[in-house]
């Protein structure tokens, strides 16, 4: 596709509920970048695939947070039993090859947890 | 401390000014220097790219990058409101590491 593309744009649920985020990359990239952005800070780095294999998940806050890339392209973060302090704006970026290469984003999924 | 230090601003300067945004970082080995632009309520867009130090130019945007200092700069020559968005640093070692972000408002 023409960018990276998220879905929700919006989401907002209920303490404890569980959500999902959509992420499609730029058709061909091989990684995918998953960011957590706070209101009024930068992007904070939460998981890297190359490919489908998950490299690196170091920025994850907790095991209520879970992401996948089955098939090597959509991705899907997952947070369970959600919380309030899960409020923010999740970013996706993908790059033609690793993180060191240019990371295009997507507009962002805005979940608000009430 | 954090990998990225960035001043969040906020910034005000009028139509036509020269604005200068500064980011300093901890670890020498980082190698990749970038500046992302972030409008609000979109992701963040690359504007500029640089793996050494020096400067690189693009229109009316430099970045400059000081590896001895630690010290990267992004200066925007004539300013215009449409560059009014918030300025992210973002540095490279095995992880992309974002600075906060400086918010920046031209004004006509």
């Amino acid at each position: 596709g023409a960018g990276v593309s998220q879905s929700p744009r919006y989401k907002v649920a209920k303490r404890g509920q569980d959500v999902a985020l959509r992420c499609d990359p730029i058709s061909g990239h091989v990684s995918l970048f998953w960011y957590q952005q706070a209101l009024g800070q930068g992007p904070e780095f939460l998981t890297y695939f190359q490919n489908e294999a998950q490299l690196d998940k170091s920025g994850l806050p907790s095991d209520r947070f879970f992401a996948e890339r089955p098939e090597g392209s959509v991705s899907t973060l997952k947070i369970q039993r959600t919380q309030q302090e899960d409020s923010a704006v999740y970013l996706c970026a993908s790059s033609s090859t690793g993180p060191i290469d240019t990371q295009y984003f997507g507009p962002g999924t805005r979940l608000t947890v009430l | 401390q954090k990998e990225v230090e960035q001043d969040p601003g906020p910034l005000s300067v009028p139509e036509g000014a020269i604005v200068s945004l500064n980011c300093t970082y901890s670890n020498s080995a980082f190698q990749y220097f970038m500046w992302y632009r972030q409008y609000s309520r979109k992701g963040p867009e690359l504007l500029m790219y640089t793996y050494s130090s020096g400067n690189k130019e693009d229109g009316r945007f430099t970045a400059q990058v000081d590896k001895s200092s630690k010290y990267i700069s992004l200066f925007i020559r004539d300013s215009q409101p449409s560059d009014s968005a918030t300025y992210l640093c973002a540095i490279t070692g095995n992880q992309f590491y974002f600075g906060t972000g400086t918010s920046l408002t031209v004004i006509p």
